[in-house]
């Protein structure tokens, strides 16, 4: 089983929409948790780091879910420069990357 | 501010080449690391150095070394290449937000190929 497992996707969303994406992670001393996006062929940038009380930057929120072990990142209002793969991150020892969520937005 | 700079950006080898990928940092971080992205497997740590003159096993090291000449640079060998190692290779540094997070600045990558 994977440390930090993500759906692949892809996601197919029209302009405007709001998706979801989860991520588990299986191991229990993860204390800190990341949401990095990745365009096609380029490397991964950080989007947002995820707190336990959960975290809004603009469009895009963070939550954390402790006992359930899963990260979620909710973006609103979604532009078709939002179009990218979405990596979850779990930090216990080590930092640790899921495979990534596709997301297309589409016009 | 250049970040993280990351040669070549594409090598083809032939099975049992050796290569180094070279990467340099400007942002002064003590930490840095390198990755292997394949698809569906998602990033994976090879080495990583905490401070200047240290380095340690990630989670898939073989076939790998790698020095960390300075703070700045942090140098990955192929000594015999294998098909197994044709990946995208991502060199990273690192630095310490608040609230205990962490930010990974990444290089634009190395498209390796071995035949």
């Amino acid at each position: 089983r994977k440390e930090v497992e993500q759906d692949p996707g892809p996601f197919n969303v029209p302009e405007g929409a709001t998706v979801a994406f989860n991520c588990t992670y299986s191991n229990s001393a993860s204390q800190s948790f990341f949401w990095y996006r990745q365009d096609c062929r380029k490397e991964p940038k950080l989007l947002m780091s995820v707190y336990s009380s959960g975290n809004e930057d603009g469009r895009f929120t963070a939550q954390l879910n402790r006992a359930s072990q899963y990260i979620s990142l909710l973006i609103r209002d979604s532009k078709l420069s939002d179009s990218a793969t979405y990596l979850c991150v779990a930090r216990g020892n080590k930092l640790v990357f899921g495979a990534g969520t596709i997301l297309r937005v589409k016009s | 501010n250049a970040g993280v700079t990351q040669t070549p950006k594409f090598q083809v080898l032939k099975t049992g080449q050796s290569m180094t990928l070279q990467c340099a940092q400007d942002m002064n971080h003590n930490s840095m690391y390198w990755y292997r992205q394949d698809p569906g497997m998602g990033l994976r740590l090879i080495y990583y150095s905490a401070s200047e003159g240290t380095t340690d096993k990630g989670e898939v090291p073989n076939g790998y070394n790698v020095s960390r000449l300075n703070k700045r640079e942090f140098s990955l060998r192929l000594e015999s290449a294998a098909p197994s190692q044709t990946s995208v290779y991502f060199c990273a540094s690192s630095e310490v937000t608040g609230q205990g997070g962490e930010k990974l600045f990444f290089g634009s990558g190395t498209q390796l190929s071995v035949l």
